[in-house]
């Protein structure tokens, strides 16, 4: 059965504060991985794709990188703005279209 | 209006009420998803649409029904809800759903409650 685990539930940074959150899978074959981020009382914001270990994407303070069996979402210098869940989903290739989601890493950034 | 957009942004509604959710795309995408996220739980695929034409259905009760006359609009029918289908219900659309890595853009989504 597919999985997608995402470990801290929830992180508390000061500001500046740089730290990772950990997406790991386990599934018969990637497609895709996806990064979004969810602000309260709002849909999924898209962050990035990662298709293949080894690769690597970067958006302002965010980096994601890939590897067989997780990805890393490294926050560097983290403002208050940055406070929000970061939730990571998988694609496989038996399953077009589809997502499965993980639960989640609620990111609070305190100046 | 740009993105996805969904209406209402809040619903209260009763087990034998009748009430459904809209979702319009403005980007030009081939596929649609309505999603329920409930508290403490991962996001959960309901349904899936590609090109007006439902390609998936993921064990959804009946009382959930949904309807997409057209790629740019999505709806979801509800009827005798359970307090239990309490969520939030988003809607995201993608390019395409079949041959497609691509990702999928969410509308802000509907808060449901059932009394």
């Amino acid at each position: 059965e597919d999985q997608v685990t995402q470990s801290p539930e929830a992180l508390r940074l000061q500001e500046g504060e740089s730290s990772s959150l950990n997406c790991s899978y386990t599934v018969s074959g990637l497609r895709g991985l996806f990064w979004y981020r969810q602000d309260p009382g709002k849909g999924p914001e898209f962050l990035f794709t990662l298709y293949s270990a080894g690769e690597e994407k970067e958006k302002e303070r965010l980096k994601a990188t890939l590897t067989k069996k997780e990805s890393f979402l490294h926050i560097t210098a983290p403002k208050p703005e940055d406070s929000a869940t970061y939730l990571c989903a998988v694609m496989t290739t038996d399953s077009w279209g589809k997502l499965q989601f993980g639960a989640g890493t609620q990111v609070v950034v305190t100046p | 209006e740009t993105g996805v957009t969904q209406t209402p942004r809040h619903l209260v509604m009763g087990m034998t009420n009748k009430k459904s959710l809209k979702c319009e795309q403005h980007l030009g995408h081939n596929a649609m998803y309505w999603y329920k996220q409930s508290a403490k739980k991962p996001l959960e695929l309901m349904f899936v649409y590609s090109l007006e034409e439902r390609v998936e259905n993921n064990s959804v009760p009946s009382r959930f029904s949904p309807e997409c006359p057209n790629s740019s609009h999505l709806f979801l029918h509800l009827h005798t809800l359970q307090p239990e289908d309490s969520a939030l219900y988003l809607c995201a659309s993608s390019q395409d759903a079949i041959y497609s890595y691509n990702e999928q853009f969410f509308g802000p989504g509907t808060r449901l409650t059932v009394l």
